[in-house]
């Protein structure tokens, strides 16, 4: 039961490149969240899926795009990095029902 | 923003000490959650307290919640060089039924052997 599991680790892009953090779970829940982390900010919710084949946006979705693929996976996709996208992000699920999220490793961005 | 604030920012005490951390929210809740993070790892869910409860405890863990001044407070009693690291309070609207959470933006928290 590997939990959480997001690919890659780390990651350096230069601005304007595009690339999709992959984020899978193995605990048949059925929401699935993106969030990033910036020093002092806590995390943000970028956008969530409560049920495969549902997304919805959260705080700070601009310059995003995401994929409830199945129940398992959820992606998150960069269309043209910038910058501001520097972070590192954390994927996240729960059971239906259930408030307590259960978190990725994380992936450490870089946009250069 | 619907964040909440911990308080404080920092924390560094000795070990066998007592550590305290606050959090405000600013809506009303269903529950609320206090994560850890260790650093360069992702977040680990340590308790939950719901709305109508006002003090619950786990291990070395109390939790307190006051929902007219909307706030939470962790206590890790007797802490260790183990604990070292931060601690985030998310807080669950009441109505929302899709599971989603707001962090605050997290207490750093260093214990000294």
């Amino acid at each position: 039961n590997a939990g959480v599991t997001q690919t890659p680790k780390f990651q350096v892009l230069k601005t304007g490149q595009s690339m999709t953090l992959q984020c899978a779970q193995d605990m048949n829940h059925n929401s699935m969240y993106w969030y990033r982390q910036d020093p002092g900010m806590g995390l943000r919710l970028i956008y969530y899926s409560a049920s495969e084949g549902t997304t919805d946006k959260g705080e700070v979705p601009n310059g995003y795009n995401v994929s409830r693929l199945n129940k398992r996976e959820f992606s998150l996709r960069l269309e043209s990095a910038a910058p501001s996208q520097t972070s590192v992000y954390f994927c996240a699920s729960n059971r239906a029902g259930y408030n307590e999220q259960f978190f990725g490793p994380g992936t450490r961005l870089t946009v250069l | 923003s619907q964040q909440g604030e911990e308080d404080p920012q920092a924390l560094s005490i000795q070990e066998g000490e007592n550590a305290t951390m606050n959090c405000s929210y600013k809506t009303s809740i269903n529950n609320l959650q206090w994560y850890r993070q260790n650093s360069g790892r992702g977040l680990v869910h340590l308790i939950l307290i719901r709305s109508n409860e006002r003090e619950k405890h786990s291990g070395r863990l109390r939790v307190t919640l006051d929902t007219s001044k909307k706030s939470s407070s962790l206590l890790i009693t007797a802490s260790r060089a183990a604990d070292t690291a931060s601690y985030f309070c998310a807080s669950s609207d009441r109505g929302s039924t899709l599971g989603r959470l707001y962090f605050g933006r997290g207490t750093q928290l260093t214990v000294w052997p």
